[in-house]
């Protein structure tokens, strides 16, 4: 079956640095990508990788490991704004297949 | 701006009565979705479109229909609305130009809907 797992709820501290890890089972892998949403609101896009490696956009970077289909997100310089959920994305075999995992929740605390 | 634009935003109705979510993006998109969320489940999606003409199921596609005559509109049909299907209705789209471009979904606001 299909499957992607992420933490369900996560705490920092302002001006901290938080990982959030995720894991997929998928029929085939075209890219992992993040979004972030806050409650009740539009998820909006942050990070993709489709290769190996770390994906760096200011604050937040992505990391991608293929063989074991694994991936994280990394938020660094934490704000209060960061509290949100943070969902992790894998498209699948059938192209137009947008996987979601269910989301790690991100509070920060002053 | 660009953007993904859904109606209605909120909606109440009741069981068995027909209804429509619009949805219109003006990026020139060719792929576009729908996705319901609903809490413990995450995004589901329910129906995507490659292209015009092109439509095909996710993995929640029970109760909905979908249509793509223009590239630009994607609506989502609730024949015979049931209390399961109260949820938060989220429509996206994205290009298909570059490596990244079908992982970069850009949502509408999302359209709360409740069956009674």
């Amino acid at each position: 079956g299909q499957n992607i797992d992420q933490p369900t709820e996560m705490t920092a501290t302002e001006g901290a640095i938080v990982q959030i890890n995720c894991t997929y089972q998928t029929s085939g892998f075209y890219g992992l990508s993040w979004y972030q949403q806050h409650d009740g609101g539009a998820p909006t896009f942050l990070s993709y990788n489709a290769l190996d490696g770390l994906e760096e956009t200011g604050r937040f970077s992505s990391f991608l490991s293929r063989s074991d289909s694994y991936g994280y997100l990394l938020l660094q310089e934490l704000q209060m704004k960061d509290s949100a959920s943070y969902l992790c994305a894998v498209r699948d075999l059938e192209g137009g297949k947008l996987i979601f995992g269910q989301g790690t929740e991100l509070s920060v605390k002053p | 701006e660009a953007q993904v634009t859904q109606n209605p935003r909120y909606l109440i109705t009741v069981t068995g009565k027909k209804l429509t979510v619009t949805c219109s993006q003006n990026m020139n998109h060719e792929y576009m979705s729908w996705y319901r969320q609903d809490p413990g489940l995450g995004l589901r999606q329910i129906y995507y479109s490659m292209n015009v003409e092109v439509t095909d199921k996710g993995d929640v596609p029970e109760g909905y229909k979908v249509s793509r005559k223009e590239k630009r509109n994607f609506p989502l049909i609730l024949e015979s609305p049931s209390p399961n299907q109260t949820s938060l209705y989220f429509c996206a789209s994205s290009s298909h130009e570059g490596a990244s471009g079908a992982n970069v979904l850009t949502f509408g606001a999302g359209s709360r809907l409740t069956v009674l």
